[in-house]
């Protein structure tokens, strides 16, 4: 049955300000990474990927950081705007041979002006 | 490019009834597809991937018989649940890997699907 909803951590940050969503991940033969955008009733959006050799890449107004150690990805996002507010979601590649993606629990941002 | 479509976007069906949703990639081929559920206000979950012209092949927990699964073209993927349960009523996304073990999968708008 449906479980009951659980609640998604939240981010407030102010129109203008950067905003760093945080993700622990699972596994640690995982060798490809990607943040999702989603917003309420639509599917999810890429918004940049990261392989496992790499331990930082950036976007347009996003940068995405991997730090292997600790199973930790984050996603930081410059001059955060309010058509930036939804969920954001990580998801990793189960590594070589395997295309399933596992996501992460998500992170709600709220941009404020 | 790299569009998925998914049709229908909502529907309600009442309970015992089968509903089939589908899924297409518009602009590409793709030899994978994958299934997901939503709840409100949780992750998506991987219910099964897709292959075309080969079975499907489901994660734990899922059951074959009630969410059954046909890719018979490059461009297509349908799920198709069957004698539906008010349980059932869920956000299903479909996604499409876009090349072959590339990673790279683009996901359709999702379909709200509601039992009454």
């Amino acid at each position: 049955g449906e479980s009951v909803g659980l609640h998604l951590p939240t981010l407030s940050v102010q129109e203008g300000d950067n905003s760093i969503i945080n993700c622990a991940y699972s596994n640690s033969a995982s060798d490809y990474f990607i943040w999702y955008k989603q917003e309420s009733g639509k599917g999810p959006q890429f918004i940049i990927d990261i392989r496992s050799n790499m331990d930082k890449r950036q976007g347009q107004r996003v940068t995405v950081l991997l730090n292997k150690t600790v199973k930790h990805l984050s996603l930081q996002i410059a001059a955060t705007q309010p058509g930036d507010s939804a969920v954001y979601f990580c998801a990793e590649n189960t590594g070589p041979g395997g295309d399933k993606l596992i996501f992460g629990t998500g992170t709600r941002l709220q941009v404020f002006p | 490019g790299a569009v998925v479509s998914q049709h229908p976007s909502r529907v309600i069906c009442k309970s015992g009834t089968s509903v089939k949703i589908e899924c297409r990639s518009l602009d590409f081929q793709a030899t994978t597809m994958f299934w997901y559920r939503q709840f409100p206000k949780q992750s998506l979950m991987l219910m099964a991937t897709s292959n075309e012209g080969s079975k499907a092949t489901y994660e734990q927990g899922v059951e074959k018989d009630k969410f059954l699964i046909n890719h018979a073209s490059l461009t297509l993927s349908t799920l198709t649940v069957t004698s539906a349960h008010p349980e059932d009523s869920s956000f299903y996304i479909c996604s499409a890997e876009l090349g072959t073990g590339g990673y790279e999968q683009y996901f359709g708008p999702g379909t709200r699907l509601t039992v009454t």
